[in-house]
């Protein structure tokens, strides 16, 4: 069993649908995190969550919808997409948040096809 | 602002050639971390190696090193004896030590490597 898990692990959908991507961690970590990677970019970092609470929102449309339900498990709710949110959507956990260099550890992705 | 760089976007070399990716990074902070990761086909980014600002010794893993050089902000790695299934992406990362409740790590672009038999 992976430490990060995620699905789908693909997905395609139409500009009017709703999704959601799913984010599971068996780490006993307390912080997780949606990371956008679209291609030629840098991974950017849309959300964090700690101890289910949203800590950072960096600037992410609202048709991105996040949910913590708890510390183990992570959503990305989705609704009226564009093509140019196409892109692998990674989910990842640490032990906290608050850095002192700790690593995190990621999922295989999502990968989004808006079409 | 922090900020990540890997100028190299795709190498490729033929299997047993060494291979340094290079990673040069810009902070004002005086304690952070840095780290790479590896991206292989299946998309989940594998974390390789931390270092924090105040340690530049050089670390070796297998046919993995590391060279940091604070004096030009450049973090950067080699494989040696390049095999096949080296064969991904690789990110250099940054983070500040401590940012309160907002520590997150920042990307370089990532350099896609290609090993071939």
């Amino acid at each position: 069993e992976t430490g990060v898990t995620q699905t789908p692990r693909h997905l395609v959908m139409g500009m009017t649908n709703k999704k959601s991507l799913k984010c599971e961690q068996h780490l006993g970590h307390n912080a997780m995190y949606w990371y956008k990677q679209s291609a030629k970019k840098p991974l950017e970092l849309m959300f964090v969550y700690s101890l289910e609470e949203r800590v950072e929102n960096n600037s992410v449309p609202s048709r991105f919808s996040p949910e913590c339900p708890n510390s183990s498990h992570l959503f990305l709710h989705l609704h009226t997409l564009q093509p140019e949110d196409s892109a692998l959507y990674l989910c990842a956990s640490s032990p906290t948040v608050t850095g002192w260099g700790t690593e995190a550890f990621f999922g295989q992705g999502t990968r989004l096809t808006v079409v | 602002a922090q900020k990540v760089t890997q100028a190299q976007t795709e190498i490729s070399v033929v299997e047993k050639e060494d291979v340094t990716l290079d990673c040069v990074y810009e902070t004002r902070d005086t304690t952070y971390y840095l780290f790479w990761y590896k991206q292989p086909p299946s998309g989940e980014l594998v974390f390789l190696i931390r270092r924090n600002s105040f340690d530049e010794q050089n670390e070796i893993s297998g046919r993995y090193s590391w060279n940091f050089q604070k004096s030009t902000s450049s973090f950067n790695f080699t494989i040696t004896a390049s095999q096949v299934v080296d064969s991904a992406v690789y990110f250099c990362a940054l983070s500040e030590a401590y940012t309160g409740a907002n520590s997150k790590l920042t990307f370089g672009k990532g350099i896609t490597l290609s090993v071939r038999p």
